[in-house]
């Protein structure tokens, strides 16, 4: 079945810089890969996500970057703010009704 | 916005009891997830449901689980003779399709402690 890996389990920065998460998969048949944003206590949401067909995606501060070929993607999040402070997870998904796999997650904290 | 919810939010049960954890998806929802995540862990996939049958589970749903959805609105996961392992963040997600790029919403959960 599907693996996926996420790095790095922590990540803390700088209010204003920028914060790269990276995941991995090991289904190639996977082609859909969202991003959810956990905070404490909370469910998880979706903040962002990629389909197989698509390279890149942007939507404000935060990007998604897909590399089918090498099987991995990537968050990223410019300009970050406190409040981006949270567990972030990636998933990936195989075609039909198979379910998310997720990775582990990775805390950040945005230190002001 | 439209949200799924779940019920109790907290449940506290006694090693050995039965537990039955409650939700309601969306209500144009085909498709049912349960999740669940041990403190400090990743989401791990439990059971997915779709036209009033399971249809994937993974290695943690063993016959201790099962699913039912009772009625038209209602999605349960009961757990039987619960072990202290069991212990967990539990979350039902529903989606509109069963197709990959189709967004699944997450509940509130319920944090289940077994003592």
């Amino acid at each position: 079945g599907e693996n996926v890996e996420q790095h790095p389990s922590t990540l803390s920065v700088q209010e204003g810089d920028s914060a790269v998460i990276k995941c991995t998969y090991s289904d190639s048949a996977s082609n859909y890969f969202p991003w959810y944003k956990q905070e404490l206590g909370k469910r998880p949401q979706l903040i962002i996500d990629i389909r197989s067909n698509v390279g890149e995606k942007k939507d404000q501060r935060i990007a998604v970057t897909l590399n089918k070929t090498a099987k991995h993607f990537s968050l990223h999040i410019t300009e970050t703010q406190p409040e981006d402070s949270a567990v972030y997870f990636c998933a990936a998904k195989y075609s039909g009704n198979t379910p998310l796999v997720f990775g582990k997650g990775t805390r950040l904290s945005v230190i002001a | 916005e439209p949200e799924v919810t779940q019920t109790p939010s907290h449940q506290v049960t006694q090693m050995g009891q039965e537990v039955i954890l409650r939700c309601v998806p969306i209500s144009n929802h085909l498709y049912f997830y349960w999740y669940r995540q041990i403190l400090g862990q990743k989401v791990e996939f439990l059971v997915s449901f779709y036209n009033n049958e399971i249809s994937e589970k993974s290695e943690i749903f063993d016959d201790q689980f099962s699913v039912e959805r009772p009625d038209g609105s209602n999605f349960t996961l009961k757990i039987r003779s619960t072990k202290l392992e069991d212990s967990a963040m539990y979350f039902c997600a529903s989606s509109q399709t069963g197709t990959p790029n189709t967004e699944a919403f997450f509940g509130q959960g319920t944090r289940l402690t077994v003592v």
